[in-house]
């Protein structure tokens, strides 16, 4: 399994500000995914980042609200640009196992916009 | 649309209750079922990867059976303790669209001592 942290843990944000959050990862991984529950909804993939090209969005998901970087095999950072209160969420980073299946995710960051 | 529903949405059990929960998924282009527990403000533990019908998966006093023909999964917890007290997910993943997870919303338990 793979141990994954990030950073902050939690924020309180002002609306129409921004805020980037970081996932590090204890090995080297292809491909990273970044999630987002919504209160009361299900965990929601956003994008799939693998290293060295673009992010690929889910429907619904555009990169100028939710840019994404991934500069190396163990790091990735998720933008929520331009917050409003919508974007209150909890937001989680996830890497893919070795045997192909599995998802471990990071302990996500909470993200209140008021 | 792909949908995955779980239920009971929520449950309280006593301490040494057995319980179970429910997953339904599509049951057309299955790949996989994922079983996660989730405690507040820690990672999603993954519990199960479940890929052939008629599996079934132990961990200790968790179980989880797999029908991929009418398209649901079941968790078993034996015996519950208070540490079980969590939200356990279920995720599908689908032959047609590569490795994206589709939750459920997640049955939340918790368990008085």
């Amino acid at each position: 399994s793979a141990v994954i942290s990030q950073k902050p843990s939690r924020d309180i944000c002002q609306r129409g500000t921004s805020l980037t959050i970081q996932c590090q990862v204890d090995s080297q991984v292809t491909m990273m995914f970044w999630y987002r529950q919504q209160p009361g909804q299900s965990l929601t993939l956003i994008a799939t980042a693998n290293q060295g090209s673009e992010a690929t969005y889910e429907s619904g998901f555009v990169i100028d609200k939710f840019p994404i970087s991934r500069p190396n095999l163990t790091f990735s950072t998720l933008t929520v640009s331009n917050m409003s209160p919508e974007d209150s969420s909890i937001y989680l980073c996830s890497v893919g196992g070795q045997g192909g299946n599995e998802q471990y995710f990071g302990p996500g960051t909470r993200l209140t916009v008021t | 649309i792909l949908n995955v529903e779980q239920s009971p949405q929520s449950l309280h059990v006593q301490e040494g209750d057995s319980t179970n929960f429910t997953c339904s998924f599509p049951s057309s282009n299955f790949y996989a079922l994922h079983w996660y527990r989730w405690e507040t403000a820690k990672s999603p533990e993954a519990l199960f990867v479940m890929t052939l019908n008629g599996d079934e998966k132990k961990k200790g006093r968790i179980s989880a059976t797999l029908n991929t023909k009418e398209g649901y999964s079941y968790l078993y917890i034996k015996g519950s303790q208070p540490e079980d007290s969590a939200t356990y997910l279920c995720a599908f993943r689908s032959s047609q669209a590569g490795t994206a997870l589709i939750f459920g919303k997640g049955t939340t338990l918790s368990v008085s001592s």
